[in-house]
């Protein structure tokens, strides 16, 4: 079956700084990935999609400065929270989904605590 | 706007019971729905997809039924045990949608030994 690898599972990080989360299919290509953010007790929500090649589609209220997401190849995608605030701190999944297929899979999550 | 309800939001039982997780959405133009299992600080495992046209779906112990004109959907678990415990989400996909889920905040079911 499909395999979507997210890494890193847990990061911490200092206020200011920037991290990167990756996000890659393993045995499939994913041409759409998209990009979920859950905070405590709420719902998943989708942050923006990207298609490989292009540029990502933010969803309404999400800072694309901030969020910088890339998808230049069709097994890898990165999401890099630039200049972390505490507010930040969430935990982000990806999923992947390829061509012609309607759903996607889920990498395990990525745990982002900014202090 | 589609908006995903979930109740109860939390449910405890003790081992061995049948139980029901429900789902409501607002609006019934959705491609599909879909029941994922989160376990904590872990991505999402998919439980069970219903397309529109079904009305339900089983797998083992775990039954989901779907009524789109009412926009209901339920989760069904069948003498549940100990590893049932977990947060299970519900997410439909809007019609024509590509793979962008829109998701319930979970019920947090924990089951006792």
């Amino acid at each position: 079956g499909a395999v979507v690898s997210q890494h890193p599972s847990w990061v911490i990080c200092k206020s200011g700084t920037s991290v990167k989360i990756e996000c890659r299919s393993l045995d499939f290509q994913a041409t759409t990935m998209f990009w979920y953010r859950q905070f405590p007790k709420q719902s998943l929500m989708l942050m923006a999609t990207s298609n490989e090649g292009s540029k990502a589609t933010y969803e309404q209220g999400v800072e694309k400065d901030k969020f910088l997401i890339n998808h230049a190849s069709l097994t890898l995608s990165t999401l890099t929270v630039t200049s972390a605030h505490p507010e930040d701190s969430s935990f982000y999944i990806c999923s992947a989904s390829e061509q012609g297929i309607s759903q996607g899979t889920f990498g395990s999550g990525t745990r982002l605590t900014v202090v | 706007k589609q908006e995903v309800t979930q109740i109860p939001a939390a449910l405890s039982v003790p081992e061995g019971e049948n139980l029901v997780l429900n789902c409501s959405f607002t609006d019934s133009a959705i491609y599909n729905l879909q029941w994922f299992r989160q376990d904590p600080g872990k991505g999402l495992t998919s439980l069970l997809l219903i397309q529109s046209s079904q009305r339900e779906q089983t797998s083992g112990r775990l039954n989901a039924s779907l009524d789109k004109s009412s926009g209901r959907s339920t989760l069904y678990i069948a003498a549940s045990q100990p590893g049932d415990s977990a947060t299970y989400l519900c997410a439909v996909t809007r019609i024509s949608g590509y793979s962008t889920l829109t998701f319930g905040k979970g019920t947090m079911l924990l089951v006792s030994p």
